[in-house]
């Protein structure tokens, strides 16, 4: 089915580790998305990339970094883990205008440590 | 930057209940706007969307929402609640030419009781 695949599902790190979520989408979208989202927050932009070869910081980028690998992939990776990123994490994917609203994945539960 | 309220944190009916959740954003321009539902452990998925026309918009499941733009507002409703619309909505806001961003509020659980 099309969609918008991320991995893993769960995680637990120590704090200090690293990790890369994956996320891959077969809707042969062009913009792709990673919020976080935490109870009573709602969903909080982290990076962004509207087109294959470029990534823009969203609303919460501070450690993390993003990897727009080519049109279908786009990982997320935390260099050192902090409690403070314990959170669920979506990504997304998007047709240019926008219009349509996003296809999400299901989503990767983070703890840290 | 745009910002979406959704004063209503958590709202609990009873099955056939009426329901009206409300969203405002803070933006001038032109706006894409939307409704997204979480069902416990799982992702969003869109509910409706409005990015021009009639402000009037129908989605899924009896859901529908109306655009007021002199009240920046795009409140959800639906007639008659199911047990099955306990969920978690949200609402997203998008500016038009602004590169595809949402902007989501901070979500409405609700809880429907048999």
């Amino acid at each position: 089915n099309a969609g918008v695949t991320q991995t893993p599902k769960f995680q637990v790190l120590k704090t200090g580790q690293s990790m890369t979520l994956q996320c891959a989408q077969d809707m042969n979208h062009n913009s792709m998305y990673w919020y976080r989202q935490d109870p009573g927050m709602g969903l909080r932009l982290i990076y962004y990339s509207a087109s294959e070869g470029t990534t823009d910081k969203g609303e919460v980028p501070n450690g993390y970094n993003v990897s727009r690998l080519n049109k279908r992939e786009f990982s997320l990776r935390l260099e050192s883990a902090a409690p403070s990123q314990t959170s669920v994490y979506f990504c997304a994917s998007s047709e240019p205008s926008g219009r349509y609203g996003y296809t999400f994945g299901s989503g990767t539960r983070l703890t840290v440590v | 930057a745009q910002s979406v309220s959704q004063h209503n944190h958590h709202v609990i009916l009873s099955e056939a209940a009426s329901l009206e959740l409300g969203c405002n954003y803070s933006y001038g321009g032109t706006v894409n706007l939307f409704w997204y539902v979480q069902y416990p452990g799982q992702h969003l998925q869109l509910l409706l969307k409005y990015f021009s026309g009639d402000p009037l918009v129908k989605g899924i499941k009896g859901f529908e929402a109306e655009f007021i733009k002199s009240k920046f507002s795009f409140n959800l409703r639906k007639p008659s609640v199911q047990w099955s619309d306990t969920a978690e909505y949200f609402c997203a806001v998008g500016v038009a030419g602004g590169g595809n961003k949402l902007t989501f509020g901070t979500g409405t659980q609700l809880k429907v009781e048999l």
